[in-house]
């Protein structure tokens, strides 16, 4: 199969601080890894598209200088929410690209007091 | 118009029923189409890739038609187990990449 895991599965932080969440393919290498953020009983909505070796692709409406993407390995993509506030309470989720196929990981559940 | 169009349901199914999804789309150079479905606050899991002659895996079957631009689901003997949202997905060039589309999801409840 194509395995995606993703780490933490949850966390809290406090309003202000950073949280970096990581996201790996398991099983087969990934050029090409996106990240989402689903909020309750809504879509997912991609945030960037992250390719290995280069810059992030960001949504519009996606602050890149707050949601820090790095893809330094083919099996491996970060996450970093800086400065944290509770409006990015959210359930994060990553996926990876195998062929055309995307595998999701199981997903972050940040919450920010 | 959203580009990948579904309806949201939700389907209430008894078990044992079958159970029949569509999902539209608009842009007609749309390369690629998915299913996949999402359990209540968990990640989306790949059902199947959906290929133009259509394909089949167990109780699911899947189907493209380009003319009409849609793809549908079916499922047969639905489950308890089968409940969740499924999600219609599209892969389209976009500026020298490709972009992945998803639809809002159909709900499914499969009722005892």
């Amino acid at each position: 199969g194509a395995v995606v895991s993703q780490h933490p599965s949850w966390v809290i932080c406090k309003s202000g601080t950073s949280v970096k969440i990581e996201c790996r393919s398991l099983d087969f290498q990934a050029t090409t890894m996106f990240w989402y953020r689903q909020f309750p009983k809504q879509s997912l909505m991609l945030m960037a598209t992250s390719n290995e070796g280069s810059k992030a692709t960001y949504e519009q409406g996606v602050e890149k200088d707050k949601f820090l993407i790095n893809h330094a390995s083919l099996t491996l993509s970060t996450l970093t929410v800086t400065s944290a506030h509770p409006e990015d309470s959210s359930f994060y989720i990553c996926s990876a690209l195998r062929g055309y196929e995307q595998y999701f990981g199981p997903g972050t559940r940040l919450t920010v007091t | 118009r959203k580009e990948v169009e579904q309806d949201p349901g939700p389907f209430n199914v008894p078990e044992g029923a079958t159970v029949a999804f569509n999902c539209t789309y608009s842009n007609s150079a749309s390369q690629s189409f998915f299913w996949y479905r999402q359990d209540c606050r968990k990640e989306p899991k790949l059902l199947m890739s959906v290929y133009s002659s259509g394909n089949e895996d167990g109780r699911f079957t899947a189907q493209l038609n380009r003319a009409s631009q849609y793809i549908s689901l079916l499922i047969r003997d639905s489950k308890l187990s089968d409940s969740a949202t499924y999600l219609c997905v599209v892969n389209r060039p976009a500026s020298g990449t490709y972009k992945y589309i998803f639809g809002t999801g159909t709900r499914l409840k499969v009722l005892a």
